[in-house]
Order: structure tokens, then sequence, then C-alpha cells
């Protein structure tokens, strides 16, 4: 079963605009963190935002915020005042327990190709 | 600060040959991980060391791939015989010691694009 869905496999928004990356996952785990991750087309993954399954406020990293509906299961990305720079493949991705306990791995989506027209 | 190393950042390959790829995690993160990255797709688990331990490698091809990580730092993915379906991007990253509440995010590296031929 996908655990990470990103159904948006591409969006645009004009530059200085707020776009939304939508993103819902599957877990019966009660402990779990949600990432973003950013692909420029060098390949290289940047780490952008994190949410705890605890935490009670919606994170945010300067122009980015994670809006985050438990209930929902579902973890947007929101990017405000987007700029040319941020063209690129976003991935969000979940830490998962592995059936063990005690180690970690994190679970892509599919990602959505964000262009940021001028 | 250093990030994650990897080289080279691209190979073209015959099938059948073997390829290395190789991997230095930031200094001091003691969990390595390998991803492979088909076109389209988000990166997806092939191995994860503690130190030099492989702790996971459950989606590695054992019949092709071997990885290793002597002394706990760098690390080596190695195919051999590749195939044509090999063709992907290999993802190496690293972290920190496990805090369960925090976020232990991975840093990655630019990765290794192999094209077999």
């Amino acid at each position: 079963a996908q655990k990470i869905t990103q159904t948006q496999p591409g969006m645009f928004v004009q530059e200085k605009e707020a776009v939304t990356l939508d993103c819902t996952y599957d877990t019966s785990d009660q402990s779990y963190g949600l990432f973003w991750y950013k692909q420029p087309s060098s390949g290289e993954m940047i780490f952008l935002i994190y949410q705890g399954s605890y935490d009670e406020q919606n994170a945010t990293e300067g122009r980015y915020s994670l809006n985050f509906q438990k209930a929902r299961k579902s973890a947007n990305l929101v990017i405000s005042a987007s700029q040319l720079g941020d063209s690129a493949m976003y991935f969000c991705a979940m830490r998962e327990a592995f059936p063990q306990g005690g180690s970690e791995k994190l679970v892509f989506g599919k990602g959505t190709k964000l262009t940021v027209n001028p | 600060e250093a990030g994650v190393v990897q080289s080279p950042r691209y190979k073209i390959i015959e099938k059948k040959q073997p390829v290395a790829f190789w991997c230095n995690p930031i200094s001091g993160h003691n969990t390595l991980y390998w991803y492979l990255q088909n076109l389209g797709q988000g990166p997806e688990l092939l191995i994860r060391y503690e130190n030099e331990e492989a702790v996971d490698d459950s989606q590695l091809p054992k019949d092709r791939f071997s990885a290793e990580r002597l002394k706990g730092v760098d690390s080596t993915l190695k195919i051999q015989p590749a195939e044509l379906g090999d063709s992907a991007v290999y993802l190496c990253a690293s972290s920190s010691t496990r805090n369960l509440a925090g976020k232990n995010e991975q840093f990655f590296g630019p990765g290794t694009r192999l094209t077999v031929l």
C-alpha cells in the first residue's frame, strides 16, 4: 500500500504568489515524522521542513510552512512569496519505524514538479 | 561544514559491466543510507548503516548489488553485473545519532546518475 501520496504531478505558480503542494500519508503508528525535501535539477535533496506527529503547532521555516491535519492524514507544504529559484521537484516523506523497532527509514512520495513563472 | 560527497556524478557503462559508487558522509554522522531513485519517482531505500553495520538491507538485490562501509565512515555501493534496468540515480544520505523526539533529518549527496547501455 502506498504510504505517501502526492496527487499533483506538476504545479505552476506566478512569482511572488503562494502555492500549496499536497501530501497525504498512511500509517498506523502513533509516532511518526513528516518531511518535505526539495530536489532541484542538480539532483541533491534539500531538507525544507519537518513536522512531528505530536507537534501541536504547524511547522514553519522561513517562507515554508506545513499545514498539518492529523485527522485527515495530510501534510501540505505552503510556499509563500514564490521565487524563480523555487522551481524544482518537491518530495513529501514519512519517517517510518522498522518492524523490529529502533530503526527508521524515510518513505517518499512520487513528488510534485513546481514551476515558478516570472 | 562539508556536505555529503558522492562520486562519480555520472557514469555510463555497458550492460554486464561492473560499477561502483562512493560516498563520504558528513563528519560525525554515524548513520548512512543508500537510496535508488528511478526517473519520475521518489527515492527508495536500498541499505542503511549504523556505523559499520548494515542494519537493513532488505531492499538490496543481493544477487548483483553489494555494499560496504569499512571503518564506519565512507561507503561503497557496487553493482556486478549491471543491467539495463539499473539505470537510475543513486543517492547517499547521512544523519546523526537518532533522536526520537527530534527530526533527525537526513542530508543527501548530489547523487550518481548511472546509465547502462
